[in-house]
């Protein structure tokens, strides 16, 4: 059974800092990598994805998140946060197109 | 195009009722996924429908839940004799199988309160 460890419930952070949301995951097979972003009131937005290939996989609004095999992590890292990326944000793993097992979530909360 | 998209919005019952919760997925997804998501939970899968397969229902909590998949396409969730802790949001998904990079595609999600 696969699962999702994200260490991090709440992660501050001041605007134009850099700032890494971690994610660990357990799993006996290979599994396809997520990272979603919920903004407040709205529904889940997909960031980025780790199907294979490149193990730096690059998403949208300027997001990045490097796959590690050997430390199975997939951790999103962005070089500069703006106010509006406040949001939660949930790590999740999937085998093929099965269901999405998703992490706890951590909520990114930039501050002028 | 258009997006997955749920109704109603909200929905407050009270315990006890039942309750059914519509999903239409983007036209042309094949798999459909329904969720929950609450507080003391997090995100929680509930049930896969995939094509002409039989359903994944592991993630169903109790024999209370129910869903359907109609032509494919439409699907209701139903939650049969309503309890609080049944209150979260219930969010659909859908996906297109094959070289979409397995993306799920979320709706709002419906929230529902019991009470």
């Amino acid at each position: 059974a696969q699962s999702v460890t994200q260490l991090d419930s709440q992660v501050p952070v001041f605007e134009e800092a850099p700032v890494e949301l971690r994610c660990n995951y357990s799993s006996s097979v290979s599994v396809y990598l997520f990272w979603y972003v919920q903004y407040p009131n709205q529904g889940l937005q997909l960031l980025l994805k780790y199907l294979s290939g490149s193990t730096l996989v690059k998403g949208i609004n300027g997001f990045e998140a490097e796959f590690n095999k050997s430390q199975t992590s997939f951790h999103l890292r962005k070089p500069s946060v703006h106010i509006s990326d406040t949001a939660e944000y949930f790590c999740a793993v999937s085998m093929n197109t099965d269901k999405l097992i998703f992490g706890t979530g951590t909520r990114l909360q930039v501050f002028p | 195009g258009a997006g997955v998209s749920q109704s109603p919005s909200n929905k407050v019952t009270e315990k006890g009722k039942d309750v059914e919760l519509r999903c239409d997925p983007i036209s042309g997804h094949t798999a459909l996924y329904w969720y929950r998501q609450s507080l003391g939970q997090g995100l929680e899968f509930l049930i896969y429908f995939q094509g002409n397969s039989a359903p994944d229902k592991s993630g169903l909590p109790s024999d209370r839940f129910s869903a359907e998949r109609t032509g494919g396409s439409v699907s209701t969730l139903t939650i049969q004799r309503t309890q609080q802790e049944d209150s979260a949001v219930y969010l659909c998904a859908s996906s297109r199988i094959g070289n979409s990079g397995y993306e799920q595609y979320f709706g709002p999600g419906t929230r529902l309160t019991v009470t």
